[in-house]
């Protein structure tokens, strides 16, 4: 069975502060991907960023970065310097081979960023 | 930005009375969800489709039904609402390959009353 686990329900951080985001992932499959995906207050669903399961390489995009790491099965996200336009919630998904080729998303992260 | 639209994009009805909703998408990708939103469950997966006429259930799936006749539409169904699924629904789209990104419709909020 697959599962995402976000523990972290909420968090608030003053701007400029430094986040992680924190996401826990299980499945026996030995090739899948992660994701993290964005939801701002007005609703939408945004792809930030995927993962394959062979690249443990950690990934940097501007203030974003990410830390996959097989041996605790996490994919976490960090935002550098927050701004008040992260406040967001964060989905954090696995993809494996399946028939539906669907996602497993976690629960999410509330973060709100207070100015 | 990918062409996926849901409609409506709000809807009350009454506890119930049937209640179809809508996803287009002008993509051809396979793939199609159907997911509801609600405090605290993050998305769960209601309904998927892998093909014309091939659907399958998800983890929330009492209460809903759902078609694809094309490959561009795909419905959900509530039979016969309940407040239970007041809810916001969103539709998704993906193309092949667990590598590939989901689009999301903008979501649907359904007050059953």
């Amino acid at each position: 069975a697959q599962k995402v686990t976000q523990a972290q329900t909420e968090i608030s951080v003053v701007e400029k502060e430094d986040v992680t985001l924190d996401c826990v992932y299980e499945t026996r499959d030995t090739t899948y991907y992660l994701f993290w995906y964005k939801q701002p207050p007005s609703g939408e669903l945004v792809f930030l960023i995927r993962r394959n399961s062979f690249d443990e390489q950690n990934e940097i995009s501007g203030r974003y970065s990410w830390n996959f790491q097989k041996s605790t099965s996490s994919f976490n996200f960090t935002i550098t310097a927050s701004q008040v336009v992260d406040s967001a919630v964060y989905f954090c998904a696995l993809s494996v081979p399946d028939t539906g080729n669907q996602f497993y998303f976690g629960t999410g992260t509330s973060l709100t960023v207070i100015p | 930005d990918a062409g996926i639209t849901q409609s409506p994009r709000h809807k009350v009805t009454e506890t119930g009375t049937p209640v179809t909703l809508r996803c287009h998408q002008t993509e051809n990708h396979r793939y199609m969800y159907w997911y509801r939103q609600d405090p605290g469950h993050g998305l769960r997966l209601i309904h998927y489709s892998y093909g014309v006429k091939d659907t399958d259930k998800g983890e929330v799936s009492d209460g809903y039904s759902v078609s694809r006749s094309k490959t561009e539409d795909f419905l959900l169904t509530l039979e016969s609402a309940t407040s239970s699924q007041t809810s916001v629904y969103f539709c998704a789209i993906r193309g092949p390959g667990m590598n590939t990104e989901a689009f999301f419709g903008q979501g649907t909020r359904l007050t059953v009353v």
